[in-house]
């Protein structure tokens, strides 16, 4: 089982629509997670972060984190054609773990 | 501007050439990486420094060499790559916090084309 598991996609919804990204992890010591979204031929950009369970809202944006299911989720309200991107998610543990990212899911949002 | 800048944002160079990748961040963090993104798979992360000393090494070939002078440089020395070598090679940067690696910041990458 990879460590962090994410739908590739990709994902094409309406403008206006609400889109639900996902990954799924199996490692319990992960706590901090992080949704990066990433434009074509750029480097990822840090879009959410949340430490342990729990929701956090900022914005058309809506992080949630179930560590007893593990399972996290980003929500996107009202897409815009500029979210068309790809979403990664991130998580990490303690120690010298770095982030372990998920695969990425490329969004398109058509106006 | 995520204040972890690369240079140079393209390069192509061939098979028998030495050239290096440079990453700067601004941010006071003391933990810089490589990563390498290749179409259609997920980062691969290639080195990580921790406080200027290399804690991690993914069985990377040793056709890359990282070298970390400093906790705000970072260095990517090539040589004799090969084509598949061809990639964004990305930089980002943290803060361990609490024995912890907190959220991390990238640059914007050196697109790379091995010839």
């Amino acid at each position: 089982q990879k460590e962090v598991e994410q739908d590739p996609g990709p994902l094409s919804v309406p403008e206006g629509a609400i889109v639900s990204l996902n990954c799924t992890y199996s490692n319990s010591a992960f706590q901090y997670f992080m949704w990066y979204r990433q434009y074509s031929r750029k480097g990822p950009e840090l879009l959410m972060y949340t430490y342990s369970s729990g929701n956090k809202e900022d914005g058309r944006f809506t992080a949630q984190v179930d560590k007893s299911s593990k399972y996290i989720s980003l929500f996107i309200r009202d897409s815009q054609p500029s979210d068309s991107a790809t979403y990664l998610c991130a998580m990490s543990g303690t120690g010298n773990t770095p982030l372990v990212f998920g695969k990425g899911t490329r969004l398109s949002v058509i106006a | 501007e995520t204040g972890v800048t690369q240079t140079p944002r393209h390069l192509v160079m061939g098979m028998t050439n030495k050239k290096s990748l440079k990453c700067e961040q601004h941010l006071g963090h003391n933990a810089m990486y490589w990563y390498k993104q290749s179409a259609k798979k997920p980062l691969e992360l290639m080195f990580v420094y921790s406080l200027e000393e290399r804690v991690e090494n993914n069985s990377v070939p040793s056709r890359f060499s990282p070298e970390c002078p400093n906790s705000s440089h970072l260095f990517l020395h090539l040589h004799t790559l090969q084509p598949e070598d061809s990639a964004l090679y990305l930089c980002a940067s943290s803060r361990k916090k609490g024995g912890s690696n907190t959220e991390a910041f990238f640059g914007q990458g050196t697109r790379l084309t091995v010839v």
